[in-house]
C-alpha cells in the first residue's frame, strides 16, 4: 500500500530565503505525486503534480519539485519565500489515475521576516 | 464558478445528536469525495462517489457514519449519533474526472460534538 511521510510539521524560513519541505513516499507501482497547500480557514488547492515524464515540475507561486525514483523523495522548493507563502503543505501519492490520494500529515511553513 | 460549495461552515452540536454535512460539487463534476482533518490523524479519506456511485467506504470510521449522493450536484455525510471524537474539520471535493489528482475542496464545516 501506498503512503507518504513528511519529514518536520514545522518549518521556518526567513523572507527572501530558500523554502525546502520534504517528502518521501512508499508505493508498489510507478507513483502519481502531488503537493496541495491549504491557507487559514481554506480547503486545499492543488500546486504542482507529477504523473510521468519530466522529473523536475513546476506549480503556482514559483513552487518546483522532484521526483526521485532512487531516494522515493519529491521535495518541493522555492528559491525565495514570501509571507504569502505560510500555509500547511501536503505531500501526496496515488498509485493509479483511478485511485484515491494518500495524503501526509502536512507541514506548516512559517515565514520569518 | 462557485467552487464547491458545503454547509453548514460550523456546527456545533451535543454529545447524541444527528449531525448532517452538505456538498454541492462544481457542476459537471463526476467524482466527490468526503475528507476528515483532525490533529492528531491529518486528512482522511472517508468516502467516493463516481457517477454518485459510491466506490469506496473503507475510511468511514463505523456504522454512526453514513453518506449519500441522491445526484449529482448534492452530497450529504451524516453521522448519527455523534460523539466527542467526530470532532474535525469535514472537507467535500469533487473531480472532472476519476482523476483523482484534479480535486477542487470546498472550504470545509468545523464540527464540534460537546
Amino acid at each position: 500500500a501506498q503512503s507518504v511521510t513528511q519529514l518536520g510539521s514545522h518549518v521556518s524560513v526567513s523572507e527572501g530565503a530558500l523554502v525546502l519541505l520534504r517528502c518521501n513516499y512508499s508505493s508498489s507501482v510507478p507513483p502519481y505525486l502531488f503537493w496541495y497547500v491549504q491557507y487559514p480557514n481554506q480547503g486545499l488547492q492543488l500546486l504542482l503534480k507529477y504523473t510521468t515524464g519530466a522529473t523536475l515540475v513546476k506549480g503556482i507561486n514559483g513552487f518546483e519539485a522532484e521526483f526521485k525514483k532512487s531516494e522515493t523523495s519529491f521535495h518541493l522548493t522555492k528559491p525565495s519565500a514570501h509571507m504569502s507563502d505560510a500555509a500547511e503543505y501536503f505531500c501526496a501519492v496515488s498509485e493509479s489515475r483511478d485511485d484515491k490520494i494518500i495524503f501526509g500529515k502536512g507541514t506548516r511553513l512559517h515565514i520569518l521576516p | 464558478d462557485a467552487g464547491v460549495i458545503q454547509s453548514p461552515r460550523h456546527e456545533v452540536t451535543e454529545m447524541g445528536q444527528e449531525v448532517t454535512l452538505r456538498c454541492k460539487p462544481i457542476s459537471g463534476h463526476n467524482s466527490l469525495f468526503w475528507y476528515r482533518q483532525t490533529m492528531m490523524r491529518g486528512l482522511e479519506l472517508l468516502i467516493y462517489f463516481n457517477n454518485n456511485v459510491p466506490i469506496d467506504d473503507s475510511g468511514m470510521p463505523e456504522d454512526r457514519f453514513s453518506a449519500k449522493m441522491p445526484n449529482a450536484s448534492f452530497s450529504t455525510l451524516k453521522i448519527q449519533p455523534s460523539e466527542p471524537r467526530d470532532s474535525a474539520v469535514y472537507f467535500c471535493a469533487s473531480s472532472l474526472t476519476q482523476d483523482s489528482y484534479e480535486q477542487y475542496f470546498g472550504p470545509g464545516t468545523r464540527l464540534t460534538v460537546t
